[in-house]
């Protein structure tokens, strides 16, 4: 079954705590993104990475960090640096012809 | 780098009315520009693109339209359907394949 998986679908974190949302993807496509949703909010672009081993910064980096080590893999970590990590995040690939397909997304709490 | 305005917020209709969405982006170098449907709790799916060599676009009752020159870029849905109701989102890609969106459109169809 092809696609973009994200784990887990609910995630909660501690206060001052690191934690780090996984996403993968079999579709052979080279870019990769992670993207913040709040309520009622657009999807703003945290990071995103054209090619392996190499990213950029979003629109609202701060508190976050990713690794691109293999095509299929685009972790993201939520640091204790990250003042309000409380929202929906998604992450999507997408080809070189730039259709882009979305995980199912990561709930994060803070608790 | 680049930035996406949508217009509106939110927009109610009654069915079989038409919808319009505007959107407008900053970066000349994007090329490609796609429209992405979520409904409530799940991933956004994406409805129609189109691309930076092409004006408009048409599938069945979605149809986009692009204005290079005034870099504007525009969502066309007739006869609306209560299942037409969900948040869109317009997209705009430019350098190093950075997929920016727009704030996003509640549409409420009513029977």
């Amino acid at each position: 079954d092809g696609g973009i998986t994200q784990s887990p679908k609910y995630l909660f974190r501690k206060e001052g705590q690191n934690v780090t949302l996984s996403c993968e993807q079999n579709l052979n496509h080279d870019a990769m993104y992670w993207y913040r949703q709040d309520p009622g909010q657009g999807l703003r672009l945290i990071y995103y990475s054209q090619i392996v081993n190499d990213f950029q910064k979003g629109d609202i980096a701060e508190g976050y960090s990713v690794s691109r080590e293999k095509k299929e893999s685009f972790p993201l970590t939520v640091t204790s640096a990250q003042k309000n990590p409380t929202a929906f995040y998604l992450c999507a690939s997408s080809s070189d012809r730039g259709i882009a397909f979305f995980g199912q997304g990561t709930r994060l709490t803070v608790v | 780098g680049e930035n996406v305005e949508q217009h509106p917020s939110t927009l109610s209709v009654q069915e079989g009315d038409s919808a319009v969405i505007k959107c407008t982006y900053s970066d000349s170098a994007s090329n490609y520009f796609p429209w992405y449907k979520q409904e409530l709790g799940k991933r956004p799916q994406l409805i129609i693109d189109i691309r930076s060599n092409v004006g408009e676009k048409k599938d069945q009752r979605i149809a986009v339209t692009l204005n290079k020159t005034a870099k504007h870029f525009s969502l066309h849905i007739t006869e609306t359907q209560p299942e037409d109701s969900a948040v869109y989102f317009c997209a705009a890609r430019g350098g190093f394949q950075k997929l920016v969106f727009g704030t996003g459109t509640r549409l409420l169809v009513s029977p």
